[in-house]
Protein backbone atom coordinates (compact mmCIF):
# COMPACT_ATOMS: atom_id res chain seq x y z
CA UNK A 1 0.00 0.00 0.00
CA UNK A 2 1.52 3.37 -0.92
CA UNK A 3 1.42 6.07 1.05
CA UNK A 4 0.60 9.67 -0.23
CA UNK A 5 3.30 11.49 -1.74
CA UNK A 6 3.98 15.28 -2.28
CA UNK A 7 6.39 17.06 -5.12
CA UNK A 8 8.35 18.95 -5.25
CA UNK A 9 10.01 19.07 -1.16
CA UNK A 10 11.00 22.57 -1.51
CA UNK A 11 10.41 25.33 -3.53
CA UNK A 12 11.53 29.48 -3.62
CA UNK A 13 9.48 31.41 -5.28
CA UNK A 14 9.28 35.43 -6.11
CA UNK A 15 6.47 37.65 -5.04
CA UNK A 16 3.87 37.44 -7.71
CA UNK A 17 4.98 34.42 -9.32
CA UNK A 18 2.75 31.35 -9.88
CA UNK A 19 3.38 27.88 -8.44
CA UNK A 20 1.87 24.43 -8.81
CA UNK A 21 2.07 22.05 -6.57
CA UNK A 22 1.38 17.92 -6.94
CA UNK A 23 0.26 14.82 -5.09
CA UNK A 24 -0.31 11.65 -5.23
CA UNK A 25 -2.93 9.66 -3.51
CA UNK A 26 -3.02 6.87 -1.24
CA UNK A 27 -4.01 3.38 -3.41
CA UNK A 28 -7.29 2.72 -2.83
CA UNK A 29 -8.34 6.65 -2.01
CA UNK A 30 -10.66 8.73 -3.95
CA UNK A 31 -10.86 11.98 -2.20
CA UNK A 32 -7.63 14.56 -2.11
CA UNK A 33 -7.68 17.34 0.02
CA UNK A 34 -5.34 20.32 0.58
CA UNK A 35 -3.65 22.09 3.91
CA UNK A 36 -1.78 25.14 4.38
CA UNK A 37 0.11 25.23 7.56
CA UNK A 38 1.81 28.63 8.31
CA UNK A 39 4.89 28.52 10.68
CA UNK A 40 3.82 27.93 14.10
CA UNK A 41 -0.07 27.26 13.36
CA UNK A 42 -2.20 24.36 12.66
CA UNK A 43 -3.04 22.96 9.21
CA UNK A 44 -5.96 25.30 7.86
CA UNK A 45 -8.05 23.59 5.04
CA UNK A 46 -8.24 25.11 1.81
CA UNK A 47 -10.10 22.29 -0.18
CA UNK A 48 -11.22 18.91 -1.11
CA UNK A 49 -11.60 17.51 -4.23
CA UNK A 50 -13.77 14.42 -5.39
CA UNK A 51 -14.61 12.75 -8.54
CA UNK A 52 -12.58 15.82 -10.27
CA UNK A 53 -14.84 18.49 -8.83
CA UNK A 54 -14.25 20.92 -5.77
CA UNK A 55 -15.89 19.03 -2.80
CA UNK A 56 -15.43 21.92 -0.21
CA UNK A 57 -13.59 24.89 0.14
CA UNK A 58 -11.92 26.67 3.46
CA UNK A 59 -11.42 30.85 3.76
CA UNK A 60 -8.98 30.98 1.06
CA UNK A 61 -8.96 33.74 -2.22
CA UNK A 62 -9.72 32.16 -5.45
CA UNK A 63 -6.08 32.40 -6.73
CA UNK A 64 -6.16 29.19 -4.93
CA UNK A 65 -7.08 26.66 -7.45
CA UNK A 66 -6.90 23.30 -7.65
CA UNK A 67 -7.02 19.98 -9.93
CA UNK A 68 -8.13 16.30 -9.02
CA UNK A 69 -7.28 14.01 -12.35
CA UNK A 70 -8.97 10.25 -13.24
CA UNK A 71 -6.07 8.33 -11.33
CA UNK A 72 -7.19 10.52 -8.05
CA UNK A 73 -4.27 12.43 -7.97
CA UNK A 74 -4.14 16.44 -7.27
CA UNK A 75 -2.19 19.50 -8.20
CA UNK A 76 -2.88 22.62 -5.89
CA UNK A 77 -2.34 26.29 -7.93
CA UNK A 78 -1.19 29.41 -6.20
CA UNK A 79 -1.09 32.49 -8.64
CA UNK A 80 -0.20 36.00 -7.65
CA UNK A 81 2.04 35.06 -5.16
CA UNK A 82 2.79 36.79 -1.39
CA UNK A 83 4.92 36.73 1.41
CA UNK A 84 1.77 35.38 3.55
CA UNK A 85 1.90 32.14 1.15
CA UNK A 86 5.30 31.11 2.11
CA UNK A 87 4.18 27.60 3.81
CA UNK A 88 4.11 23.77 4.19
CA UNK A 89 1.27 23.09 2.10
CA UNK A 90 -0.06 19.21 2.79
CA UNK A 91 -2.07 17.04 0.82
CA UNK A 92 -4.34 14.44 2.67
CA UNK A 93 -5.86 11.35 0.55
CA UNK A 94 -9.06 9.57 2.19
CA UNK A 95 -12.12 7.69 1.41
CA UNK A 96 -15.28 9.99 0.48
CA UNK A 97 -17.69 9.65 3.18
CA UNK A 98 -15.15 7.97 5.91
CA UNK A 99 -14.95 10.21 9.00
CA UNK A 100 -11.46 8.90 9.68
CA UNK A 101 -8.04 7.80 7.96
CA UNK A 102 -6.95 10.84 6.34
CA UNK A 103 -3.57 10.02 5.46
CA UNK A 104 -1.13 13.22 4.77
CA UNK A 105 2.16 13.24 2.75
CA UNK A 106 5.54 14.75 4.23
CA UNK A 107 4.57 18.28 2.66
CA UNK A 108 5.94 20.54 0.56
CA UNK A 109 7.87 23.70 1.93
CA UNK A 110 7.03 26.76 0.00
CA UNK A 111 9.10 30.03 0.70
CA UNK A 112 7.90 33.65 -1.63
CA UNK A 113 10.53 35.72 -1.26
CA UNK B 1 -19.28 25.10 12.48
CA UNK B 2 -16.77 23.22 14.61
CA UNK B 3 -13.42 24.51 16.64
CA UNK B 4 -10.59 23.10 18.50
CA UNK B 5 -8.47 25.07 21.13
CA UNK B 6 -5.36 23.64 22.60
CA UNK B 7 -4.89 25.49 25.89
CA UNK B 8 -0.96 24.94 25.85
CA UNK B 9 1.22 26.27 22.87
CA UNK B 10 4.38 24.39 24.68
CA UNK B 11 4.83 21.70 27.28
CA UNK B 12 8.46 20.84 28.71
CA UNK B 13 8.41 17.78 30.53
CA UNK B 14 11.31 15.09 31.61
CA UNK B 15 12.06 12.18 30.58
CA UNK B 16 9.66 9.15 32.09
CA UNK B 17 7.51 11.89 33.41
CA UNK B 18 3.66 11.77 32.70
CA UNK B 19 2.37 14.30 29.90
CA UNK B 20 -1.39 15.61 29.57
CA UNK B 21 -2.15 17.95 26.47
CA UNK B 22 -4.98 19.51 26.83
CA UNK B 23 -7.91 20.01 23.54
CA UNK B 24 -11.42 21.43 23.89
CA UNK B 25 -13.93 21.82 21.22
CA UNK B 26 -17.30 23.41 19.79
CA UNK B 27 -19.16 22.11 17.80
CA UNK B 28 -23.32 22.33 16.60
CA UNK B 29 -23.54 18.47 15.50
CA UNK B 30 -21.63 15.41 17.00
CA UNK B 31 -17.68 15.08 15.63
CA UNK B 32 -14.74 12.69 15.45
CA UNK B 33 -12.22 13.54 17.29
CA UNK B 34 -8.04 12.76 16.57
CA UNK B 35 -4.85 13.53 17.80
CA UNK B 36 -2.12 13.73 15.04
CA UNK B 37 1.86 13.88 15.51
CA UNK B 38 3.98 15.70 13.80
CA UNK B 39 7.89 15.55 13.58
CA UNK B 40 10.39 17.84 11.85
CA UNK B 41 9.60 18.37 8.33
CA UNK B 42 7.18 15.74 8.24
CA UNK B 43 3.61 15.15 7.44
CA UNK B 44 1.05 14.65 9.84
CA UNK B 45 0.76 10.90 11.54
CA UNK B 46 -2.50 9.55 13.58
CA UNK B 47 -1.97 8.93 16.79
CA UNK B 48 -5.64 8.14 17.84
CA UNK B 49 -8.99 8.60 17.04
CA UNK B 50 -12.75 8.61 18.75
CA UNK B 51 -15.31 7.75 16.91
CA UNK B 52 -17.83 6.19 18.97
CA UNK B 53 -18.33 3.79 22.29
CA UNK B 54 -15.72 3.95 24.86
CA UNK B 55 -14.98 7.22 25.66
CA UNK B 56 -10.94 5.97 26.55
CA UNK B 57 -9.04 5.55 23.49
CA UNK B 58 -5.90 3.87 23.05
CA UNK B 59 -3.56 5.04 20.11
CA UNK B 60 0.13 4.35 19.38
CA UNK B 61 3.19 4.79 20.40
CA UNK B 62 1.58 4.47 24.16
CA UNK B 63 -0.70 7.42 24.19
CA UNK B 64 -4.22 7.43 25.22
CA UNK B 65 -7.18 10.09 25.24
CA UNK B 66 -10.13 10.68 27.23
CA UNK B 67 -13.54 12.03 25.37
CA UNK B 68 -15.72 14.09 27.62
CA UNK B 69 -18.95 15.13 26.43
CA UNK B 70 -20.00 16.99 29.09
CA UNK B 71 -16.67 19.28 29.45
CA UNK B 72 -16.27 18.75 24.92
CA UNK B 73 -12.58 17.97 25.88
CA UNK B 74 -10.38 15.12 24.44
CA UNK B 75 -7.02 15.58 26.57
CA UNK B 76 -4.05 13.11 25.47
CA UNK B 77 -2.13 11.66 28.18
CA UNK B 78 1.08 9.53 28.09
CA UNK B 79 2.19 7.59 31.70
CA UNK B 80 5.82 8.13 30.68
CA UNK B 81 7.26 10.04 28.21
CA UNK B 82 10.86 9.51 25.76
CA UNK B 83 13.08 11.42 24.74
CA UNK B 84 11.80 10.43 20.90
CA UNK B 85 8.06 12.04 21.82
CA UNK B 86 9.55 15.46 21.59
CA UNK B 87 7.38 16.29 18.41
CA UNK B 88 4.21 18.91 17.40
CA UNK B 89 0.64 17.54 18.29
CA UNK B 90 -2.15 18.72 16.97
CA UNK B 91 -5.88 18.13 18.17
CA UNK B 92 -8.65 17.76 15.20
CA UNK B 93 -12.42 17.53 15.33
CA UNK B 94 -14.54 16.35 12.22
CA UNK B 95 -18.32 16.42 11.56
CA UNK B 96 -19.99 15.51 8.88
CA UNK B 97 -20.72 18.95 6.20
CA UNK B 98 -21.86 18.30 2.36
CA UNK B 99 -20.68 14.41 2.71
CA UNK B 100 -17.98 14.88 3.74
CA UNK B 101 -15.68 15.12 7.04
CA UNK B 102 -13.06 17.93 7.11
CA UNK B 103 -11.32 17.90 10.07
CA UNK B 104 -10.46 21.12 11.68
CA UNK B 105 -7.25 21.09 13.29
CA UNK B 106 -5.76 23.23 16.82
CA UNK B 107 -3.09 25.31 16.65
CA UNK B 108 -0.39 22.99 18.00
CA UNK B 109 1.11 21.78 21.35
CA UNK B 110 5.10 21.50 21.58
CA UNK B 111 6.13 18.47 23.45
CA UNK B 112 9.69 19.48 24.44
CA UNK B 113 11.23 16.22 26.59
CA UNK B 114 14.69 16.75 28.21
CA UNK B 115 16.42 14.28 29.48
Amino acid sequence: ETGVTQSPTHLIKTRGQQVTLRCSSQSGHNTVSWYQQALGQGPQFIFQYYREEENGRGNFPPRFSGLQFPNYSSELNVNALELDDSALYLCASSLKGQAYGYTFGSGTRLTVV
Amino acid sequence: AQSVTQLDSQVPVFEEAPVELRCNYSSSVSVYLFWYVQYPNQGLQLLLKYLSGSTLVKGINGFEAEFNKSQTSFHLRKPSVHISDTAEYFCAVSALSGGSYIPTFGRGTSLIVHP
